[in-house]
């Protein structure tokens, strides 16, 4: 088992590009969980789906856009960075009736 | 909605000392979880301990220890034989049992913990 799985590890943008953060996970989880973690405030939910093509916005969703068109895979898209949104990304998974999280190994982006 | 807070940015305490974590948490929920999440500077995020609400015994795991006071919403976290490998930011963490928020996670902003040799 691989766990929860994100691509790319590291990327650079300009203001204006867009882009596409790739989660995978191989546990059969219903639930998943984009966060982005600024110093000093911890993880914040951006978006989340509770199951195969369904999404719901979290606490800080502007700018941001997702889909879960298979149960493994949850899509976070970015249509015009902004330097603000440089952060650390997190997915994470959770299945149903379940308690532990288990949380991807993060994405550093920067937004220059 | 709820809320978690950590008042302590950083802490620091020496190698096989004992060092303890605060959090606070608003919640009107009464079933719900609470974790410490570890970060090392890998940034991979570990569970260190999960406390259901609804158990009154505090939850333990090898040097790991919550003293979780449901009254006061209140849950610390209580490192002992504090090791040089302990050094991570530590996050709090709550999550709904239940209902359209189960699974979401709250955050508290951190505590950085430094173990000095």
């Amino acid at each position: 088992n691989a766990g929860v799985t994100q691509t790319p590890k590291f990327r650079v943008l300009k203001t204006g590009q867009s882009m596409t953060l790739l989660c995978a996970q191989d546990m059969n989880h219903e639930y998943m969980y984009w966060y982005r973690q600024d110093p000093g405030m911890g993880l914040r939910l951006i978006h989340y789906s509770v199951g195969e093509g369904t999404t719901a916005k979290g606490e800080v969703p502007d700018g941001y856009n997702v889909s879960r068109l298979k149960k493994q895979n949850f899509l976070l898209g970015l249509e015009s960075a902004a330097p603000s949104q440089t952060s650390v990304y997190f997915c994470a998974s959770i299945g149903r009736g379940r308690v532990e999280q288990f949380f991807g190994p993060g994405t550093r982006l920067t937004v220059l | 909605a709820q809320t978690v807070t950590q008042s302590q940015p950083e802490m620091s305490v020496q190698e096989a000392e004992t060092v303890t974590l605060s959090c606070t948490y608003d919640t009107s929920e009464n079933n719900y979880y609470l974790f410490w999440y570890k970060q090392p500077p890998s940034r991979q995020m570990i569970l260190v301990i999960r406390q259901e609400a609804y158990k009154q015994q505090n939850a333990t795991e090898n040097r790991f220890s919550v003293n979780f006071q449901k009254a006061a919403k209140s849950f610390s976290l209580k490192i002992s034989d504090s090791q040089l490998g302990d050094t991570a930011m530590y996050f709090c963490a709550f999550m709904n049992a239940g209902g359209t928020s189960y699974g979401k996670l709250t955050f508290g902003q951190g505590t950085i913990l430094t173990v000095h040799p």
